[in-house]
């Protein structure tokens, strides 16, 4: 299996500020890399996808890069409604694995 | 658009078989490149993958489940179904299905998830 790892587990930050979350894969994954947001109590919502693409609805302060084993995803202006849990999935192969989330919290 | 609804019992004893059904609407389980998985999250840990199945009903599933674990597709109803047989303590989570593009690799649309809960 493809281990996905995350950092930071967690993170303070306010309002504005840009932040930036990395996912390492213990393998390359080429770009096979997608990003979720999950707020307490709903399912997780696709933000990027293939490392860089944004999902249609996507606010365009979210951004995705890197390839093959080290990704980053970055919030370019902290909204309150993007304080949440981000998750990086992998989509190299099955069994497709995730990372074990960061959470933003309100500084 | 496409949406998809857990159901299935919420509270289910220890060795038990677990069955959860997933019904799509505004869409087609049959139709386009799309493979339909099962995905769970016990109560503040993190996203683990279940396994697939195939519009053509051909199925992949986590090696760590593998042998309890069975995904099939009712195409008359719309619906595809988890099959999670040997319950333990360890399999309580909240279950989602949710939608996975073949060209994509992704999870793109998901369910609202069923919390399941295993205890006699």
């Amino acid at each position: 299996d493809i281990q996905m790892t995350q950092s930071p587990s967690s993170l303070s930050a306010s309002v504005g500020d840009r932040v930036t979350i990395t996912c390492r894969a213990s393998q390359s994954i080429n770009k096979y890399l997608n990003w979720y947001q999950q707020k307490p109590g709903t399912a997780p919502k696709l933000l990027i996808y293939a490392a860089s693409s944004l999902q249609s609805g996507v606010p365009s302060r979210f951004s995705g890069s890197g390839s093959g084993t080290d990704f980053s995803l970055t919030i370019s202006s902290l909204q309150p409604e993007d304080f949440a849990t981000y998750y990086c999935q992998q989509g190299y192969s099955t069994p497709r694995t995730f990372g074990q989330g960061t959470k933003v919290e309100i500084k | 658009q496409v949406q998809l609804q857990e159901s299935g019992p919420g509270l289910v004893k220890p060795s038990q078989t677990l069955s959860l059904t997933c019904t799509v609407s505004g869409g087609s389980v049959s139709s386009g490149s799309y493979y339909w998985s099962w995905i769970r999250q016990p109560a503040g840990k993190g996203l683990e993958w279940i396994g697939r199945i195939y519009t053509s009903g051909s199925t992949n599933y986590n090696p760590a489940l593998k042998s309890r674990v069975t995904i099939s597709v009712d195409t008359s109803k719309n619906q595809f179904s988890l099959n999670l047989s040997s319950l333990t303590a360890a399999d309580t989570a909240v279950y989602y299905c949710a939608r996975d593009p073949d060209y994509e690799a992704t999870f793109d649309i998901w369910g609202q998830g069923t919390m399941v809960t295993v205890s006699s």
